[in-house]
């Protein structure tokens, strides 16, 4: 257990359907991290978050939405859902989001969309 | 922007010693680290090289080069359940790590 916690472990859902995933940081982290990965493909970073506030963007639709709440856990909210949004979403959490930053990351959230 | 690029594929057998290369474009970075997926598991933290030089954790030693914009994970007295992928990582300033595509490793008997 890294003591990132991703919820729901899997997700099935229709094209056009709405999902939210959660995460949980590990105790103490701050910084928030969202990833997409796709069959057999590499880590697309999408959102990053410290202490509330969104510090970087990568390349996150603009069907995809994300926040981190004051108790510092985080929400990935995916819209009008494509065939090709289905992927393993794996949330990553650091104590902070510069220098020698190493990611825990969750089980991840394995979506696919019908 | 950033880019990685690493091997797609690497074979290698039991007991051997393995090197998985990874070069990068960047205009900044704290950083380059190294991270291990198992088939569907969640990546894990293996090495992180700040400075230019060999980092050794144990059977996994990682090195870094500023100047030739290249790194590599060398990975010793290969063992089975070293089969997986190795993706390495840039950290850039803005805080954000961008993965390269990893590297898939077979460890045959």
């Amino acid at each position: 257990d890294s003591g990132v916690t991703q919820t729901p472990k899997h997700l099935i859902t229709a094209t056009g359907q709405r999902v939210t995933l959660r995460c949980s940081p590990r105790s103490g982290d701050l910084s928030v991290y969202w990833y997409q990965q796709s069959l057999d493909q590499g880590l697309q970073f999408l959102i990053q978050y410290y202490n509330g506030e969104e510090r970087a963007k990568g390349n996150i639709l603009e069907r995809f939405s994300a926040q981190q709440f004051p108790d510092l856990h985080s929400e990935l909210n995916l819209s009008s859902l494509e065939l090709g949004d289905s992927a393993l979403y794996f949330c990553a959490s650091s104590v902070t989001f510069s220098g020698a930053n190493v990611l825990t990351f969750g089980a991840g959230s394995r979506l696919t969309v019908l | 922007g950033q880019s990685l690029e690493q091997p797609s594929e690497v074979t290698a057998v039991e007991g051997a010693i393995v090197q998985i290369n990874c070069t990068y474009q960047t205009s900044g970075f704290y950083g380059l680290s190294w991270y291990q997926q198992h088939d569907g598991g969640a990546p894990t933290f293996l090495s992180y090289n700040a400075l230019d030089g060999l980092e050794e954790t144990g059977r996994f030693s990682s090195f870094l080069s500023r100047s030739d914009s290249y790194g590599y994970l060398l990975l010793q007295e290969l063992q089975m359940k070293d089969s997986a992928s190795y993706f390495c990582a840039l950290q850039t300033n803005a805080g954000k790590s961008t993965f390269g595509d990893g590297t898939t490793l077979t460890v045959k008997p």
